[in-house]
């Protein structure tokens, strides 16, 4: 079936560092992939998506790209500002399964002044 | 477009009890899917709908139950409340990618519920 593998968290950078979490994903096919954030107290917010291969998608200064051939969408962003600070998931849609979007377990982000 | 909307965004009940959440997804959006977040498990999938049928159902007991309507709201609803099931409700409701025939899911700001 699908799955999404994340790096583990916590990750805490200072302000303006070079941010990376890796996502890996197993999927029959060609699934769409994303990446939501999740803020304090919120519900998770769409960040940005890639639908098919070498696809960079990008938002808020985040980027992402989709790689076929090594199963990955990691996240990245150049500088991280405290505002930054929050819970990512990574998540695919698509391929085999039962389930409309498959997630990673979140990688909680924490970044100091 | 208004996102989607979820209610109580709050509630606190006692064990045994039984509660119904509601959410109200994009306009044009027909499927709607719930989901449980916890700080142990992390985000679980509970069922989505589509056009007022259940299409797919995560690994949840009996307790926890949905329905759709015509208009695309939908509610779950969770019977016998045990302290397990505090936790953050989530709605997300879906856009089906043209291209691929994929999902775009959109959340709502979720309910957040206590079981004492």
């Amino acid at each position: 079936g699908n799955s999404v593998t994340q790096m583990e968290g916590p990750v805490t950078l200072s302000e303006e560092a070079f941010l990376t979490i890796n996502c890996t994903y197993t999927a029959t096919g060609y699934p769409s992939l994303f990446w939501y954030v999740q803020y304090p107290g919120e519900g998770l917010q769409l960040l940005l998506k890639a639908t098919k291969a070498d696809d960079k998608g990008s938002n808020k200064g985040f980027e992402a790209t989709y790689r076929k051939e090594t199963t990955s969408f990691h996240l990245e962003k150049g500088s991280v500002q405290v505002s930054d600070s929050a819970v990512y998931f990574c998540a695919l849609s698509g391929g085999s399964g039962n389930t409309p979007l498959v997630f990673g377990k979140g990688t909680r982000l924490s970044v100091i002044a | 477009k208004a996102g989607v909307t979820q209610t109580p965004r709050y509630l606190i009940k006692t064990r045994g009890q039984q509660v119904t959440l509601s959410c109200s997804p994009i306009s044009g959006h027909r499927s709607v899917s719930w989901y449980q977040q916890t700080p142990g498990q992390g985000l679980q999938f509970l069922f989505e709908y589509f056009s007022e049928t259940q299409r797919n159902k995560g690994n949840f007991p009996g307790r926890f139950s949905g329905r759709q309507f015509s208009n695309s709201r939908s509610e779950m609803n969770v019977s016998t409340l045990e302290l397990g099931d505090s936790a953050l409700y989530l709605c997300a409701s879906s856009l089906v990618l043209q291209r691929t025939g994929h999902y775009e899911q959109y959340f709502g700001p979720g309910t957040r519920l206590t079981v004492t």
